[in-house]
């Protein structure tokens, strides 16, 4: 089975500092999903990247998905405190659901 | 209200006893979801659903139980809790695309957080 990796577990940046989140995993991604999760609350869509070498951006944050298609990189820009929660990334199964990294935590300090 | 609500939010019970947990979407998407999530665990998918009366095991179905009678409602039931179910419980809904399958975005619900003492 496909296992998505996230690095690293967990992260404190001070507000404005640039940041990079990365998803690897074992098998070539076929389809990569971002999402943000705040605490306590679901799941938001951030992007969906499919092609190897794509590059998505909305706002502040930027994600790519290498050529070899193994890897996605989330990166945000000048963080902010809105910017504060869980990211996950997550790969399409055969089954049409989501198989899920474990998630980076992010806090951003004034 | 339009989207995905999941109901209740917050849920204590005793072992032994059953639960249903809620999932209710305005889109008319034709797949449904149900995922738990764990510390140390993430997301794992429990049962999913391509269309009406049409459900599918996922990673971790044991203890679970779901019926789609009708699109817009996907209900997961705990036949007897355990402990080990103690977990946030979160439905998500996808469109289908061409040939059937889900466009796959997936929007989740606010999730329900069960508590099995």
């Amino acid at each position: 089975s496909q296992e998505l990796e996230q690095s690293p577990q967990s992260l404190i940046v001070q507000e404005g500092k640039n940041l990079t989140i990365n998803c690897t995993s074992s098998k070539t991604l076929y389809g990569l999903y971002w999402y943000k999760q705040k605490y306590g609350e679901g799941l938001i869509f951030l992007m969906m990247l499919q092609k190897g070498g794509e590059e998505k951006s909305h706002e502040k944050i930027t994600a790519k998905l290498d050529e070899k298609k193994q890897q996605s990189s989330l990166h945000i820009t000048a963080s902010q405190p809105s910017h504060a929660g869980i990211y996950l990334c997550g790969a399409v199964t055969p089954g049409y659901a989501l198989n899920f990294g474990k998630g980076t935590s992010l806090l951003v300090t004034p | 209200d339009a989207g995905i609500t999941q109901s209740p939010r917050y849920k204590i019970t005793e072992t032994g006893r059953q639960v249903t947990l809620m999932c209710h979407q305005t889109w008319s998407h034709s797949y449904m979801f149900w995922y738990r999530q764990d510390l140390g665990h993430g997301l794992r998918l429990i049962y999913y659903s391509a269309a009406a009366d049409i459900t599918d095991k996922g990673e971790v179905p044991d203890g679970y139980v779901v019926s789609r009678s009708k699109t817009e409602n996907f209900p997961l039931t705990l036949e007897s809790a355990t402990r080990s179910q103690t977990s946030v419980y979160f439905c998500a809904s996808s469109e289908s695309g061409s040939g059937g399958h889900p466009k796959n975005i997936q929007y989740f619900g606010a999730g329900t957080r069960l508590s099995v003492l």
